[in-house]
């Protein structure tokens, strides 16, 4: 059964910093989701990972896939306040069930 | 294009007492999920369909928890009688080839 991994739970970082965010996953995913949600609010779909090495960005978020390593990081680069949020990751397993990480909680301080 | 819609937003209501949520998918969206995150955790999957069939609901406490998806469009989620421990927000999320996209959710409150 897929596991999906991520740390750190928590994370509060200033204002300009870059930090990243690691997820693991147990077994073969056939895709690797990151989604963004806000304090009461639903998943917001960030990026989409389809192959092995895929890279994608949007705006200070990058995302990037390594299938050998059952590995995605999301990378944020110089912080900002507006994307303290909680942030998951997810895989998918051979029967097409979506499975999620814990979550990071990231809190950007002014 | 509309998105992933759902119906109620908040719901309480005292245990015993059954539940339904109502969930709309982004039209041609094949696939149907219902997830259930508590607070402070990841969604958890409850069910899965694949146009009208249920292709996975091994999550789904069938004692209390009944779902249907007629004509493979909207779906329907039933909790009878609800518990205490219910309380959560229940999401629906629909699939197309590869993205996912959610709804805004219901929110349980059994008290």
């Amino acid at each position: 059964e897929l596991k999906v991994e991520q740390n750190p739970l928590f994370l509060s970082m200033q204002e300009g910093k870059n930090y990243t965010i690691y997820c693991n996953y147990s077994t073969t995913s056939d895709r690797l989701y990151w989604y963004r949600q806000d304090p009461g609010k639903s998943l917001e779909s960030l990026f989409v990972l389809l192959s092995n090495g895929a890279v994608k960005q949007e705006g200070r978020l990058m995302a990037s896939l390594d299938t050998k390593a059952r590995l995605s990081t999301l990378h944020i680069t110089a912080a900002v306040h507006d994307l303290s949020a909680t942030y998951f990751c997810a895989g998918v397993n051979r029967d097409d069930k979506i499975i999620f990480g814990k979550g990071t909680r990231l809190h950007i301080l002014p | 294009e509309a998105g992933v819609v759902q119906s109620p937003r908040y719901k309480i209501i005292e245990k015993k007492q059954p539940v339904a949520f109502w969930c709309n998918p982004i039209s041609g969206h094949n696939t149907l999920y219902w997830y259930r995150q508590n607070l402070g955790q990841g969604p958890e999957l409850l069910i899965r369909y694949e146009n009208e069939e249920a292709v996975d609901d091994s999550q789904l406490p069938k004692d209390r928890f009944s779902a249907e998806r007629l004509k493979g469009v909207d779906s329907t989620l039933k909790i009878q009688p609800a518990e205490l421990g219910d309380s959560a927000v229940y999401l629906c999320a629909s699939a197309g080839n590869t993205e996912a996209f959610f709804g805004q959710g219901t929110r349980l409150t059994v008290v």
